[in-house]
């Protein structure tokens, strides 16, 4: 069946990197775009930006330029998610989610979920 | 960016009642419309597209409407695993963006 699933939980410190990984399966990888999604806690859902495999480009929403990259590896399907220079305000629930286009779509399949905590 | 504002941002409703949550665009968004159900420690379940489009699995008693920029999504007879909070979300143009939410809670 189709399925994104994502990394285990993080803990870094200020400062440090991490990479949220994404694996695909059950459908085209190329096909669809990844989409990345924050969810700071108690709070509501954030697009973050998109990778699309057919351009190679990814698309940053405002806020999240510079620490963060989003990148996809084809040839074992999975979708990365690397942030930067960690602070306290990163941490929150990251999830992958595909969508047929970078526009248009919705996102029909999400990942359970990365929780990274900056501590 | 196009800024998603949902009303309520919260509801107590009651099994078997009609509720209705509002979605509203800044500026026109023509039919891309998402609707998405999250429950505590899960990630959100799609829902609808296009405004109206159930997703496969969806129960019928969920419908969506409205055009432009405004937009609403009707349970149309509450069950108990209705209870969850609900985003809408505009994919017009990038960045794509939610609506702050709408919890909806049991009388």
């Amino acid at each position: 069946q189709v399925q994104l699933v994502q990394s285990g939980s993080e803990v870094r410190k200020p400062g440090a990197s991490v990479k949220v990984s994404c694996k695909a399966s059950g459908y085209r990888f190329t096909r669809f775009a990844m989409n990345w999604v924050r969810q700071a806690p108690g709070q509501g859902l954030e697009w973050m930006g998109c990778f699309n495999p057919n351009t190679g480009n990814a698309t940053y929403a405002q806020g999240f330029t510079g620490r963060f990259v989003f990148s996809l590896d084809t040839s074992v399907t999975t979708a990365y998610l690397q942030i930067s220079s960690l602070k306290a305000e990163d941490t929150a629930m990251y999830y992958c989610a595909r969508s047929p286009s970078v526009r248009y779509y919705g996102m029909d399949v999400w990942g359970q979920g990365t929780t990274v905590t900056v501590s | 960016d196009i800024q998603m504002t949902q009303s309520p941002s919260s509801l107590s409703a009651s099994v078997g009642d009609r509720v209705t949550i509002t979605c509203r665009a800044s500026q026109t968004i023509s039919n891309y419309l998402n609707w998405y159900q999250q429950k505590p420690g899960k990630a959100p379940k799609f829902l609808i597209d296009v405004v109206s489009n159930l997703q496969s699995g969806v129960p019928s008693r969920f419908s969506g409407s409205g055009s432009g920029t405004d937009f609403t999504l009707t349970i149309s007879s509450l069950q108990p695993e209705d209870f969850a909070t609900y985003y809408c979300q505009q994919s017009y143009s990038t960045p794509s963006t939610f609506g702050q939410g709408t919890k909806l809670e049991i009388k």
